[in-house]
């Protein structure tokens, strides 16, 4: 089974800086896609970005992104330019990439409280 | 173009009753998961829907049953409710072929006293 482990419960940064969030993953598999989620206080999951892990290229969103080392199985999570609206909980996920739909459940980490300060 | 909707937001339940939550998912998506968040945790995996059919199962007991309409919209119930199953409860919808993406609604918050 998959496990996924987020080990700082929360974080804080200064607007306009720049924060780290880490994420370590356990699996057996060599193929599969880690995701990062964003839940703010609405509750609502929003994706924040994607890995594929075939992809040795880090992926980036505007001011996101990511670096994946599939060797160490981490997966962290680089927010620039830090805006008030990026405090929220972030959540690291990983699904197999065996199969399609039927093997695609999300197994998340317990989460990283983010908090921006002025 | 509607996302995932979700109802009811909150419900207050007694222990030992019954519970029927409902999921619309986003407009060309036909899957449908549902997650367990426990306050303070990751969402856990419930069980997904695709073609009225249950597709996959997580760790949760025969308590917790699902249905899958034509329309593909989705209904989770829970029997017999325990206090331990307050949490927010997640819907996501996503497509079966080439859907790396679940999108998830805002979730129904259930509280059983």
């Amino acid at each position: 089974a998959q496990t996924v482990t987020q080990s700082q419960p929360e974080m804080s940064v200064q607007e306009a800086e720049t924060v780290t969030l880490s994420c370590t993953y356990d699996t057996s598999e060599s193929d599969y896609y880690l995701f990062w989620y964003k839940q703010p206080p609405s509750r609502q999951m929003i994706l924040v970005i994607r890995q594929e892990a075939y992809k040795q290229q880090n992926a980036t969103e505007n001011r996101f992104s990511v670096n994946f080392q599939k060797a160490a199985k981490s997966f962290s999570l680089k927010i620039s330019d830090s805006q008030l609206g990026d405090a929220a909980m972030y959540f690291c996920a990983y699904r197999s990439a065996r199969g399609t739909g039927t093997a695609s459940k999300l197994t998340f980490g317990t989460g990283t409280r983010l908090q921006v300060t002025l | 173009d509607a996302g995932v909707t979700q109802s009811p937001t909150h419900l207050i339940k007694t222990r030992g009753q019954q519970v029927t939550l409902r999921c619309s998912p986003k407009s060309g998506h036909d899957t449908v998961s549902w997650y367990q968040q426990a306050l303070g945790q990751g969402p856990q995996f419930i069980f997904q829907y695709y073609e009225e059919e249950e597709r996959q199962r997580g760790n949760f007991p025969d308590r917790f049953s699902g249905h899958q309409f034509p329309n593909y919209s989705s209904e989770l119930n829970v029997n017999a409710l325990l206090l331990g199953d307050s949490a927010l409860y997640l819907c996501a919808s996503s497509r079966l072929a080439g859907g790396l993406e679940q999108y998830f609604g805002p979730g129904t918050r259930l509280t059983v006293t």
